[in-house]
């Protein structure tokens, strides 16, 4: 069965440091990869995706993920967080098919600190 | 703005009533697509619909319906809501299965 795995929680951060969230999955085959935000009270913003080439990919506010087909892993990152940063961030795998049900991992909030 | 609405945004009712939950996708999506997030559970793929049909279920309990109508809207039907169906209800759409999905802002709905 597919689960996806957020090791983190919580992760406290000062403002300009780097964040790194981690991200594991299990898969019968690589799937589609994706990492969501979602800040108080709003929807899910998708901030980046991995379909296929290029293992790095780079998405929108800054943020960039890596996929390794060797570890399972899909991993965020962000080299200087700002205050606005702070949300929770969703994890989530894809069939490739039709029957394209998301699976999300339970999430890890970031508070960003001064 | 993902361009997909919701409709209405908090619903507060009582335990044994029923609720419909509205959800226009962004223009041109065919796939519709209904997750609920609640605290114990975090976030969980209820239904898909693509072009008026049922594509895949998920964990989606009985006492739930969905339906996507021709002119792609969907609604997301709740009956004997019992206190555990408190939750975050997202509707999502996507053009093509097997693509990105972009999030409504949610219903929040509370049973009690």
């Amino acid at each position: 069965a597919q689960s996806v795995t957020q090791p983190d929680i919580h992760i406290t951060v000062s403002e300009g440091a780097s964040l790194e969230l981690r991200c594991n999955y299990s898969y019968g085959a690589t799937p589609y990869l994706f990492w969501y935000v979602q800040s108080p009270g709003q929807g899910l913003q998708l901030l980046l995706k991995y379909f296929s080439g290029d293992t790095l990919v780079q998405g929108i506010k800054g943020f960039e993920a890596e996929f390794k087909r060797s570890q399972s892993s899909f991993n965020l990152r962000k080299p200087s967080v700002h205050w606005s940063d702070a949300a929770e961030y969703f994890c989530a795998v894809g069939p490739r098919s039709n029957d394209y049900k998301l699976s999300f991992g339970a999430g890890t909030t970031v508070t960003v600190r001064a | 703005d993902s361009g997909v609405t919701q409709t209405p945004k908090h619903l507060i009712t009582a335990t044994g009533q029923r609720v419909t939950l509205r959800c226009s996708p962004r223009s041109g999506d065919l796939s519709v697509y209904w997750y609920q997030q609640s605290l114990d559970q975090g976030l969980q793929f209820l239904i898909q619909y693509y072009n008026g049909e049922e594509r895949a279920k998920g964990n989606i309990l009985e006492r739930f319906s969905a339906q996507q109508f021709p002119d792609l809207h969907s609604e997301l039907n709740l009956s004997s809501l019992e206190l555990g169906d408190s939750a975050l209800y997202f509707c999502a759409s996507s053009p093509l299965a097997g693509t990105e999905q972009f999030f409504g802002p949610g219903t929040r709905l509370t049973v009690l």
